[in-house]
């Protein structure tokens, strides 16, 4: 019953580093996001997609690449980390566009040194 | 431009009275809200949503309202419960071209008083 599973669950990384948050679930959902939780900010949403080939960009994409080669799998990549990108990051699915809820990995906690 | 906006941080509330938490939105195009409650370490689950197409929508203790010309809804909580206690998001969905998104608002932490 594994649902969203995000890893790592915690990373530090230096200025300048690339890292790759990974994001799969088993529920056959179509639709998979990235959010970005940060104090008084609320859950910004990063990227989105709504099958496998298909991805957009949503509130604040700029720093993240997002890829979705499978109906499974969401990886989440930071091409230079930088200190404002210290968060953390949620995954999320959901099986019916617009009008279902969405379902929450646990969280990544990024620092960026 | 926050399209989703939840304008009081914080609440705190008796146990077993109402909780209300509000949420006003800018874009008329939404037509999915939802709300969800977030405990520390977790990720948020989804407590409950409604349609644009609707004005009122329950679940037990939980009610959400929509004053879709207010641009405003609200969720209510009754009785409140220590249980309760945490930080509640509302959401909406808009979509178009066969692609949906889902914005969140920015939280309010509701704390219940035993």
């Amino acid at each position: 019953n594994a649902g969203v599973t995000q890893t790592p669950k915690f990373q530090v990384l230096k200025t300048g580093q690339s890292m790759t948050l990974q994001c799969a679930q088993d529920m056959n959902h179509e639709y998979m996001s990235w959010y970005r939780q940060d104090p008084g900010m609320g859950l910004r949403l990063i990227h989105y997609s709504v099958g496998a080939g298909i991805t957009d960009q949503g509130e604040v994409p700029n720093g993240y690449n997002v890829s979705r080669s499978t109906t499974e799998d969401f990886p989440l990549r930071l091409l230079s980390a930088a200190p404002s990108q210290t968060s953390v990051y949620f995954c999320a699915s959901g099986g019916t566009l617009g009008t279902g809820e969405l379902f929450f990995g646990e969280g990544s906690r990024l620092t960026v040194l | 431009d926050q399209q989703v906006k939840q304008n009081s941080p914080s609440l705190s509330v008796q146990e077993g009275r109402i909780s209300i938490l509000n949420c006003d939105y800018t874009n008329s195009m939404f037509d999915y809200f939802l709300w969800y409650k977030k405990y520390p370490a977790e990720g948020p689950t989804f407590l409950i949503s409604i349609s644009s197409i609707k004005d009122k929508n329950e679940d037990g203790r939980f009610t959400v309202f929509l004053n879709k010309s207010a641009k405003h809804l609200s969720l209510h909580i009754v009785p409140s419960q220590p249980g309760d206690s945490a930080v509640y998001f509302c959401a909406a969905s808009v979509g178009t071209s066969g692609t949906y998104k889902y914005i969140f608002g920015t939280g309010t932490r509701l704390k219940v008083l035993a």
